[in-house]
């Protein structure tokens, strides 16, 4: 079936380093990827959603010019958290709609990050 | 915001069955709902789908009132593994529509 594919899976990195995160559809194209933030024993927010061919659009409270996401083609899209802090020290989570599937979305497992 | 509550917890004996219940009181004609669940450090899992009326797939079974406020996932025989976050949502069909996570209900199978 439709996977997505997330990588990396986990990343440690020192505060001020810049870190890119890859959200790939391994088996459909997708036009329109999402990215959603989880904090330890909290549920997935929304932080924006990813364009082919266009900017992000951003969920309110999310700093564009922090999280950049480019949508490069029809199965990768690309967080990259621009000098992280510890605070941005979150489980990452991509997912994408596969129009020929009756699952609304399918997730990718996460990319846990740590800022030192 | 999310347009669905849940219970915050529930504990379940393995093999007996889980039903998770949701209120989604102000969805709309065209909205479905929907059931994710979420284990421990991994993405959530797609479970069901439903629109009114009852749904039965290999995973669960989707209940869904007359008036469609309300829903409740049935897990037939719970298992330790079915140990998770379960997500409640209400969505429209067209593809690009966002999904909104609510709290969930962290379901827990006692052995």
């Amino acid at each position: 079936g439709a996977v997505v594919s997330q990588h990396p899976s986990r990343v440690i990195c020192k505060s001020g380093t810049s870190v890119k995160i890859e959200c790939r559809s391994l088996d459909f194209q997708a036009t329109t990827m999402f990215w959603y933030r989880q904090f330890p024993k909290q549920s997935l927010m929304l932080m924006a959603t990813s364009n082919e061919g266009s900017k992000a659009t951003y969920e309110q409270g999310v700093e564009k010019d922090k999280f950049l996401i480019n949508h490069a083609s029809l199965t990768l899209s690309t967080l990259t958290v621009t000098s992280a802090h510890p605070e941005d020290s979150s489980f990452y989570i991509c997912s994408a709609p596969d129009g020929h599937s009756n699952q609304p979305q399918h997730f990718g497992d996460g990319t846990r990050l740590s800022i030192l | 915001d999310a347009k669905t509550t849940q219970p915050t917890s529930m504990d379940c004996a393995e093999g007996r069955a889980a039903n998770l219940p949701c209120n989604h009181s102000t969805i709309s004609g065209n909205e479905y709902v929907y059931w994710y669940r979420q284990i421990h450090s991994q993405g959530p899992q797609y479970i069901i789908h439903g629109l009114k009326n009852n749904e039965t797939n290999e995973m669960a079974s989707l209940i869904i009132t007359e008036d469609r406020k309300s829903s409740t996932l049935i897990l037939p025989h719970a298992t330790l593994r079915d140990t998770a976050v379960y997500y409640c949502i209400v969505r429209g069909m067209n593809r690009d529509d966002k999904i909104i996570f609510g709290k969930g209900t962290r379901l827990h199978i006692l052995p």
